[in-house]
């Protein structure tokens, strides 16, 4: 089956950086989403990408399914960004398959 | 609108005992999946159900099972629960199946000890 790989697996940064988050998949996909896990446990849609780039205010990200990857673009990042970030992929079925996340920390 | 609604919220039960989870869709949508996320993982993928008919099942033990109701709430039970169990229980819920993007739930937090 599909197996999604994200990366880094942590990162800190200080308030008003700018980051990357990177999410690899092993097979084609039909899709990708984005999301952010706050610390309630709530799944917070971001992006809905199967391919090309979306922007919404700081958060933008590119998905390059020939490629197999997408990427998760942060900028001016905020207290408020910190949490863990998902990339999932959607195989044949409609189900997703997420990665393990990414755990980010904004320092003030 | 409403969000895709779980309860309960938290939830503590013993080895050996049943627990039945619930979950509304957003209006409009037919498909409800379930997904389990133990502590540091991802969620993974446990019951996908359209139009009332099992679609999809995940990697789980037949202790798992689920069913969606003609309003297209859906319910999760699992029998004999393990202390493995414990984890948070997520719904999601989407149009249809297939191709569309899916919404989750505030989830429900099932320990069991």
């Amino acid at each position: 089956g599909i197996q999604v790989e994200q990366s880094p697996p942590d990162l800190i940064l200080q308030e008003g950086a700018n980051s990357t988050l990177r999410c690899n998949f092993s097979d084609s996909v039909n899709n990708l989403q984005w999301f952010h896990q706050n610390p309630w446990g709530q799944l917070i849609n971001l992006f809905y990408i199967p391919s090309g780039t979306k922007q919404n205010g700081r958060l933008s990200a590119t998905t390059v399914a020939t490629e197999r990857y997408s990427l998760l673009y942060i900028s001016s990042s905020q207290t408020t960004d910190s949490g863990v970030y998902f990339c999932a992929a959607r195989d044949d079925t409609g189900k997703l398959i997420f990665g393990q996340g990414t755990t980010l920390q904004v320092k003030p | 609108d409403a969000g895709v609604t779980q309860s309960p919220t938290h939830l503590i039960k013993t080895r050996g005992q049943h627990v039945t989870l619930r979950c509304s869709p957003i209006s409009g949508h037919k498909s409800v999946s379930w997904y389990q996320q133990v502590l540091g993982q991802g969620p993974q993928f446990i019951f996908q159900y359209y139009e009332k008919e099992e679609r999809g099942r995940g990697n789980f033990p037949d202790r798992f099972s689920a069913r969606q109701f003609p309003n297209y709430s859906s319910e999760l039970n699992v029998n004999a629960l393990l202390l493995g169990d414990s984890a948070l229980y997520l719904c999601a819920s989407s149009l249809a199946q297939g191709l569309y993007e899916q919404y989750f739930g505030p989830g429900t937090r099932l320990t069991v000890t």
